[in-house]
């Protein structure tokens, strides 16, 4: 059965490093997510993308974080100057023609911000 | 805005027995869809049902069986017949229909399955 897949799966980083968070959706799906949960709080959007554009956002997703396509089948998250709040378990999703039936859900990425 | 509100931490409950779990939510919207999601220890979350807002037919899925009062704006998740394999941690989400994609998680219930 396809599954979403998520790589690394654990990244310890520098305050004000750079950090890409990787992704392989299910290869046939239109619309790909992020999400994020910081330990004991919820999880929380981040940001879709459909048509290769941000379709939309949180007020998480600021001007610090972006996201790509940059082929085929990889979807990633950038954080360009990552904050200690930024330590948190990054989830990737992706869904079908109707994303209100099921989102499936990567395995996560455990980011460690020192 | 929406919320969803999930009041019971951590629940366990004996194997074979049957356990709720509690989910509410807040909206003003009318067409919007609802989902429990089952994360088991190190894997991925997996859709374990849906429900549509505009069906009052509760959903079922073999154990899984929910109670959606739309009303009271309740969503519990019941498991009958509880297994070790149901051990994991639960997330009610919503969805709204006419305001975007993204899904409203509350904050999880992990649940133990004592053999």
């Amino acid at each position: 059965e396809p599954e979403v897949t998520q790589t690394p799966s654990h990244q310890v980083t520098q305050m004000g490093q750079e950090v890409i968070l990787r992704c392989v959706p299910i290869s046939n799906h239109l619309y790909f997510y992020w999400y994020r949960q910081i330990l004991g709080q919820k999880v929380e959007f981040l940001v879709s993308f459909y048509n290769n554009e941000i379709s939309e956002k949180s007020e998480i997703f600021d001007d610090q974080f972006s996201v790509e396509r940059p082929d085929g089948s990889n979807f990633t998250l950038k954080i360009r100057s990552t904050k200690l709040e930024d330590s948190a378990m990054y989830f990737c999703a992706s869904s079908g023609l109707n994303p209100h039936n099921e989102q499936f859900f990567g395995p996560g990425t455990r980011l460690t911000v020192l | 805005a929406q919320t969803v509100t999930q009041s019971q931490p951590e629940m366990s409950v004996q194997e074979a027995e049957t356990v709720t779990l509690s989910c509410t939510y807040d909206t003003s919207e009318n067409n919007y869809y609802l989902f429990w999601y089952k994360q088991p220890p190190s894997r991925q979350m997996i859709l374990v049902i849906r429900q549509e807002a505009y069906k009052q037919q509760n959903a079922t899925e073999n154990r899984f069986s929910v109670n959606f009062q739309k009303a009271a704006k309740s969503f519990s998740l019941k498991i009958s017949d509880s297994q070790l394999g149901d051990t994991a941690m639960y997330f009610c989400a919503f969805s709204n229909k006419n305001t975007g994609n993204q899904f409203y998680f509350g904050t999880g219930t992990s649940l133990t399955v004592i053999p």
